[in-house]
């Protein structure tokens, strides 16, 4: 079945600093891939997302592409603030039905954490 | 706002009884889920239902209930047949749109503990 791995927190960093998150997914077919983002005392919200090999989705200075070869979908930014500081989970799409709703496979998530 | 409700947000039970987690959205999505977050475990989905009157299991479905009855509610009941009860627990919509799009919108979550 399809599954995904992803670095294990936590991760701290200072202000400023370049951030990876490491994220790998087994899957059959061509999934769609997600970064998704989990804010202290609140649920997850999109953070950005590539549908196909080679895409690259960014949002709010983060960036992730859609790497086929090595399977991966790695997070970054290239400059952390504090208020980035939350629970990042990584995940992929299988389609659930012709209905077009879709069953997403989650990391564990890593917890980051940017201190002033 | 459009979005997605949970109730209650933090639910004490004793060991043996039924508990009913509430989920309700006002987005006119057709597909809610129901995910569990523990720990180091990340999110695994209990139940998803992509229509009215219509749900299936997920990967932990064991001990867990569900109905669809209303487009625009989702209740989970945690039965005392759930050997690990205490968890963090999310209720998720979407929209079939463009194929794949995989955009969930969550509620808050409802944090059950088991006395």
């Amino acid at each position: 079945g399809n599954s995904v791995t992803q670095m294990e927190g936590p991760v701290t960093l200072s202000e400023e600093a370049f951030l990876t998150i490491n994220c790998t997914y087994t899957a059959t077919g061509y999934p769609s891939l997600f970064w998704y983002v989990q804010y202290p005392g609140e649920g997850l919200q999109l953070l950005l997302k590539a549908t196909k090999a080679d895409d690259k989705g960014s949002n709010k200075g983060f960036e992730a592409t859609y790497r086929k070869e090595t399977t991966s979908f790695h997070l970054e930014k290239g400059s952390v603030q504090v208020s980035d500081s939350a629970v990042y989970f990584c995940a992929l799409s299988d389609r659930v039905s012709s209905f077009g709703n879709e069953k997403l496979t989650f990391g564990t998530g890593t917890r980051l954490t940017i201190i002033p | 706002d459009g979005g997605i409700t949970q109730s209650p947000k933090y639910l004490f039970r004793k060991e043996g009884q039924n508990v009913t987690l509430s989920c309700e959205q006002n987005l006119n999505h057709d597909a809610m889920y129901w995910y569990r977050q523990d720990p180091g475990q990340g999110l695994r989905l209990i139940y998803y239902s992509q229509i009215v009157n219509d749900f299936q299991k997920g990967d932990i479905a064991e001990g867990y209930s569900v109905s669809r009855e209303k487009k625009e509610s989702f209740p989970l009941t945690v039965t005392s047949a759930q050997k690990n009860p205490t968890a963090f627990y999310l209720c998720a919509s979407s929209h079939p749109g463009t194929p794949n799009t995989g955009e969930l919108f969550f509620g808050e979550g409802s944090r059950l503990t088991v006395l």
